[in-house]
């Protein structure tokens, strides 16, 4: 069946502007996972939803930073007013459910370059 | 504060060479342990869940094992289609936490 996807793949955006980055989970799964990889690092959690509700966004650097998901499925991240040191690849992930015993299955990622 | 410190940081081995990737972490409340594979310019991909020491469990030619400090992943015999990074994570309240990854490389 078909992963999670993301899209783009790639963007690059200037200093200062807005950009959204799209999520598409795998269907059924009602839990989907922000995360954030710099070079050489692992992963580090933004935001996760459980449903339509952002159940935890104590990750998310800033107010620059805003994730939706209306109807529970398909997510979008947007940044407003991009700064270089917001360069770095944007996972996003499903579960099942929220929980331990729920694997996250993660998508390609979008990197993100600002100039 | 949950941490988890994998190491080597990188590892070259020869093809058939035998070797064992660490992962030490400090939670409170162990609610699951678990192993990611990414290929460069890739998501991670799912490997193995751990949740209470003693645990093993087995992909081909990787095993995964807990203690209450540490996880393993052993790499028995492996290929050069085995190298890539192998990252590490601890649930914390339904979000993972990540180690920095062990960057490995199998030379034929």
């Amino acid at each position: 069946g078909a992963g999670v996807s993301q899209t783009p793949s790639n963007k690059v955006t200037e200093k200062g502007k807005y950009v959204e980055l799209r999520c598409d989970p795998i269907s059924g799964h009602t839990a989907l996972y922000w995360y954030r990889q710099s070079l050489g690092q692992g992963p580090e959690f933004l935001i996760y939803f459980q449903g339509t509700g952002a159940a935890d966004d104590s990750g998310l650097p800033n107010d620059r930073f805003f994730a939706v998901r209306p109807e529970g499925s398909v997510s979008t991240l947007k940044i407003q007013r991009t700064e270089r040191g917001d360069s770095a690849v944007y996972l996003c992930a499903s579960s099942k459910g929220a929980g331990g015993s729920y694997e996250q299955y993660f998508g390609p990622g979008t990197r993100l370059t600002v100039t | 504060e949950d941490q988890v410190t994998q190491s080597p940081e990188a590892l070259r081995l020869q093809e058939g060479e035998s070797s064992s990737l660490n992962c030490s972490y400090t939670v409170s409340g162990l609610r699951g342990l678990f192993w990611y594979r990414q290929d460069p310019g890739k998501g991670p991909e799912f490997l193995f869940t751990l949740y209470s020491a003693g645990e093993e469990k087995e992909k081909e030619r990787l095993k995964a094992t807990l203690t209450k400090k540490e996880s393993f992943l052993h790499i028995t015999a492996p290929k050069p289609e085995d190298s890539a990074t192998y990252l590490c994570a601890v649930n914390r309240a339904q979000k993972l936490v990540f180690g920095q990854g062990t960057r490995l490389t199998i030379n034929p």
